[in-house]
């Protein structure tokens, strides 16, 4: 059965730092790993995704990447501003559809002005 | 194009009432997936649906919980007789012909139950 483990589980750093957060699995047969943001009381908005085969997807200052050998994706935020404070969800798809996806239990991430 | 949607966004009832929530996927989607966030906890899958089929319901609760997705209109996920505990966040998610697809996410639909 696939965990998924999200570590920190809050983080507050100063506006402008560039920082990682880390998403680990248990199982490495996975089809894709998803990062999400969430704001408080609202739904998810998907950030990347990263296929199986490959290593990386970037989306403007979000950078992902993928080391399924070894179980683990991080998300890197460059030069972080207070509007990217929300909860950071990782989700790994491992039955290709059914069981849906596993969610680690996020990250609080707080950006000080 | 709009996305996912779900209602009502907001539910409130008291215990032993029944509970609806609606989804209605993206167009051209064929496959819903419903997911429970309860507080302090991640989100959790709870069933796999297809038209007209359940694909998988291995995350639902055996009793009280059903889920059905007709062949014309919204996937409801129906919680007959709630209790305290059911109160979080139940969330839907999209996908279009095949199960590898991305997941759109709906905003959620948050049942409080007093």
């Amino acid at each position: 059965k696939q965990e998924v483990t999200q570590i920190p589980a809050a983080l507050s750093v100063p506006e402008g730092e560039n920082l990682v957060l880390n998403c680990s699995f248990t199982d490495s047969a996975i089809y894709n790993l998803q990062w999400f943001r969430q704001d408080p009381g609202k739904g998810l908005t998907s950030l990347l995704l990263i296929q199986s085969s490959q290593r990386e997807q970037t989306s403007g200052r979000l950078n992902a990447s993928l080391d399924k050998s070894s179980g683990r994706s991080t998300l890197y935020i460059a030069a972080s501003q207070p509007g990217d404070s929300a909860t950071y969800l990782c989700a790994a798809d491992s039955g290709g559809g059914a069981d849906g996806l596993t969610f680690g239990k996020g990250t609080h991430l707080i950006i000080q002005p | 194009n709009a996305g996912v949607m779900q209602n009502p966004r907001h539910l409130v009832r008291r215990r032993g009432q029944e509970a609806r929530l609606r989804c209605s996927p993206m167009k051209g989607h064929s496959h819903v997936y419903w997911y429970r966030q309860l507080p302090e906890e991640g989100l959790k899958f709870m069933v796999y649906l297809q038209k007209e089929n359940i694909i998988d319901e291995s995350g639902m609760p055996k009793e009280r919980f059903s889920a059905e997705f007709p062949k014309e209109g919204p996937s409801i996920l129906r919680i007959q007789q709630v209790v305290r505990g059911d109160s979080a966040a139940y969330f839907c998610a999209s996908a279009g012909a095949s199960d590898t697809d991305t997941q759109y996410f709906g905003p959620g639909t948050r049942l409080t139950v007093l």
